[in-house]
């Protein structure tokens, strides 16, 4: 059975403090992805990377920066945490058959900042 | 990647089929149109894609009209499990490298009913 696991469900941080969401995936995947969601904003994708060490912004990267040094492993770093990054974070791996689409998606992190 | 539009919500009772629209008038002629679900507290699981044939596996139907400027998501048989938010997507079809990348909308949330 594929699996994407990410570190934390739940997490709780204080502002300004350095923060990292890893996310392991076990398919041999290229590429992975880091999206936030919001309520009324859907999914939002912050970076993704498709080869190890490669990494391209997503829509709103600012705030966040991401390591891959292993190709099962991306990280997602949160440099200095703000009340504005709150949220639902999902990462994601992608593709089993290039011919088909489909994204296998963590159980997600709810990262609270206070 | 051509814009999407869905209804926000919609309700099926459970046993019947839920028929979940999508326009995407700007579709372009090498794009697919591609289907994601989230469950409550889940990442988002993918169902189906297609380009301008109706397309069938075994969790739905893909019905895209023939000018591909709409598309319908089919569940034959809804059961309250279904309950989820749908995501249609387009976008060009997957290649290598910085490519693979999906945009999520904030889909339609599919209330299954008893």
């Amino acid at each position: 059975d594929v699996k994407v696991t990410q570190s934390s469900r739940y997490l709780v941080k204080r502002t300004g403090e350095k923060v990292f969401l890893e996310c392991v995936q076990d398919m041999d995947h290229e590429n992975m992805f880091w999206y936030r969601q919001d309520p009324g904003l859907g999914l939002r994708l912050i970076y993704f990377s498709y080869d190890v060490k490669m990494k391209e912004k997503g829509d709103i990267p600012e705030g966040y920066s991401v390591s891959r040094e292993k190709k099962e492993r991306f990280s997602l770093i949160l440099e200095s945490a703000s009340t504005n990054q709150t949220s639902m974070y999902l990462c994601a791996s992608c593709c089993r058959d290039r011919r088909i689409p489909e994204q296998y998606f963590g159980p997600g992190t709810r990262l609270t900042v206070t | 990647d051509a814009k999407t539009t869905q209804p926000p919500s919609m309700d099926c009772a459970e046993g019947r089929a839920a028929n979940l629209p999508c326009n995407h008038s700007t579709i372009s002629g090498n794009e697919y149109v591609y289907w994601y679900r989230q469950i409550h507290s889940q990442g988002p699981q993918y169902i189906i894609h297609g380009l301008k044939n109706n397309e069938t596996n075994e969790m739905a139907s893909l019905i895209i009209t023939e000018d591909r400027k709409s598309s319908t998501l089919i569940l034959p048989h809804a059961t309250l499990r279904d309950t989820a938010v749908y995501y249609c997507i387009v976008r060009g079809k997957l290649y290598g490298g910085a490519t693979n990348k999906l945009i999520f909308g904030t889909g339609t949330l599919l209330a299954v009913q008893p």
